[in-house]
C-alpha cells in the first residue's frame, strides 16, 4: 500500500507563474489537508478536503490559493501569481472516513518544495 | 481552543545518552496528542499517539511520551539516543474545534546527537 504521494518533489517557479502542487491520498482514504511549512516553523494547515468536497479553508489566503479534490484523480494545490513569500515546504496528509468517537492518524506524504524566484 | 508549545528550539545530546523533548498543551478538551519526527528533506513520520487510554505511551524506535494531565504536558523521551535519531521533532494536538483533522504543530525541536 504505497503511502501518501507528493509531486513534484521539487518545484521552482519565477515570481507570477502558476504553480500546481499534487498529491494522492493512500488507498482507502476520503479526506486530504494540507499544510504549508516556512522556514523555522511548524506545518499551518490551510486546507481541509474531501471527494468533490471543501470542508474547511479556513488556512488558505483568500487570494491566488485555491484546492480541489475531483472525484477522479490527485488533490490539487494551485497558487496563482506566486510570489518570494510562498517559497516553503506544502505537505499533504490523508486520513480514512472519520468515525464518532475515534481519533483519525493523518499520514503525511513527502511534501513538495516550492521556491519561488 | 488547543495549542502546543515546545519548550526548546534546539537540543543537543551525545550518543547513547537519554533524550528529552517538552511539549506543553493547551486544551479545552480532553486533548489528543501526537509526536512526528521529519527527517531531513523527508515527510513527517508518526512517532506516537495519546488518545486518552493510557498515559504512557510507546512509540516506534524505542521513543515514548508521558501524558500529566496536572502539569499540561507530553513530553517525548528516549533511554538511549542512537545517531540516526538526529531530526526535526513535532508535538501536535488535535483541533476539535476545527475540522476533524485539523492538527496543530508545535514550532518543532531540532535535535542533534554528537558521536
Amino acid at each position: 500500500n504505497a503511502g501518501v504521494m507528493q509531486n513534484p518533489r521539487h518545484l521552482v517557479r519565477r515570481r507570477g507563474q502558476e504553480a500546481r502542487l499534487r498529491c494522492s491520498p493512500m488507498k482507502g482514504h476520503s479526506h486530504v489537508y494540507w499544510y504549508r511549512q516556512l522556514p523555522e516553523e511548524g506545518l499551518k494547515f490551510m486546507v481541509y478536503l474531501q471527494k468533490e468536497n471543501i470542508i474547511d479553508e479556513s488556512g488558505m489566503p483568500k487570494e491566488r490559493f485555491s484546492a480541489e479534490f475531483p472525484k477522479e484523480g490527485p488533490s490539487i494545490l494551485r497558487i496563482q501569481q506566486v510570489v518570494r513569500g510562498d517559497s516553503a515546504a506544502y505537505f499533504c496528509a490523508s486520513s480514512p472516513r472519520y468515525r464518532e468517537g475515534l481519533n483519525t492518524e493523518a499520514f503525511f506524504g513527502q511534501g513538495t518544495r516550492l521556491t519561488v524566484v | 481552543a488547543q495549542s502546543v508549545t515546545q519548550l526548546d528550539s534546539h537540543v543537543s545530546v551525545s550518543e547513547g545518552t537519554p533524550v528529552l523533548l517538552r511539549c506543553n498543551y493547551s486544551s479545552s478538551y480532553s486533548p489528543s496528542l501526537f509526536w512526528y519526527v521529519q527527517h531531513p528533506n523527508k515527510g513527517l513520520q508518526l512517532l506516537l499517539k495519546y488518545t486518552s487510554a493510557a498515559t504512557l505511551v510507546k512509540g516506534i524506535n524505542g521513543f515514548e511520551a508521558e501524558f500529566k494531565k496536572s502539569e499540561t504536558s507530553f513530553h517525548l523521551t528516549k533511554p538511549s539516543a542512537h545517531m540516526s535519531d538526529a531530526a526535526e521533532y513535532f508535538c501536535v494536538v488535535l483541533n476539535y474545534g476545527g475540522s476533524q483533522g485539523n492538527l496543530i504543530f508545535g514550532k518543532g525541536t531540532k535535535l542533534s546527537v554528537k558521536p
